[in-house]
């Protein structure tokens, strides 16, 4: 898998969007982005994933640079439930590393009232 | 769907037992995977399953870890004989092939617990 690389921590106010991002300068054509976050105490949450084309779903919409050495996550109207460590993945999408997801330490997301 | 569904939730044991950790995956998932999860090593894959056949263990720490799947709705984890390194959050997660490599569901894990 590419090496990521995200913020150790951000901060946002409650109701304004949260954007995450996420640097994989040596991600490999066939390789996925993938987005999971983990609220304390419980297991991780897969949120969005994507390959070249930004991507949206009820939770969060996931923006990919052109030439895909980034991407930005973004929480439109981030909530206190949506503190959590965010974990930005690159990953092949089958094959030998089916579910080989490397975690790394990701991004400890802190929503304030 | 109530998910996957992990216990013991919390286990406590003393060095040299022999402890053992369960999972139900969600049903029609073909996919099963154990991670470990720890503050020095973070999320780590121990082993994962494909209809019920073991795959891929070479995340097993080692020969005192060992994992089954003798159907496709239950999974155990067993540590015989346990150890103090062996303290860290537990999670089963699974996944269906074809709604999406790498789109797992996690449990919210087994905490152990090694005196």
């Amino acid at each position: 898998d590419a090496k990521t690389t995200q913020p150790t921590s951000m901060d946002c106010a409650e109701g304004r969007a949260a954007n995450l991002p996420c640097n994989h300068s040596t991600i490999s054509g066939n390789e996925y982005v993938y987005w999971y976050r983990q609220i304390h105490s419980q297991g991780p949450q897969y949120i969005i994933h994507g390959l070249k084309n930004n991507e949206t779903n009820e939770m969060a919409s996931l923006i990919i640079t052109e030439d895909r050495k980034s991407s930005t996550l973004i929480l439109p109207h981030a909530t206190l439930r949506d503190t959590a460590v965010y974990y930005c993945i690159a990953s092949n999408a089958g094959g030998t590393s089916y579910g080989k997801l490397t975690f790394g330490q990701g991004t400890i997301l802190t929503v304030h009232p | 769907d109530a998910g996957v569904i992990q216990s013991p939730r919390h286990e406590v044991t003393e060095m040299g037992q022999e402890v053992t950790l369960r999972c139900k995956p969600i049903s029609g998932h073909d996919y099963l995977f154990w991670y470990r999860q720890t503050m020095m090593r973070g999320l780590e894959l121990l082993i994962y399953f494909n209809n019920n056949v073991p795959i891929d263990d070479s995340g097993m720490p080692e020969d005192r870890f060992s994992a089954k799947m003798p159907n496709a709705s239950f999974s155990t984890l067993k540590i015989q004989p346990s150890e103090p390194r062996d303290s860290a959050v537990y999670f089963c997660a699974s996944s269906l092939a074809g709604s999406g490599a790498n789109v797992l569901t996690f449990g919210a894990g087994s905490r152990l617990t090694v005196l």
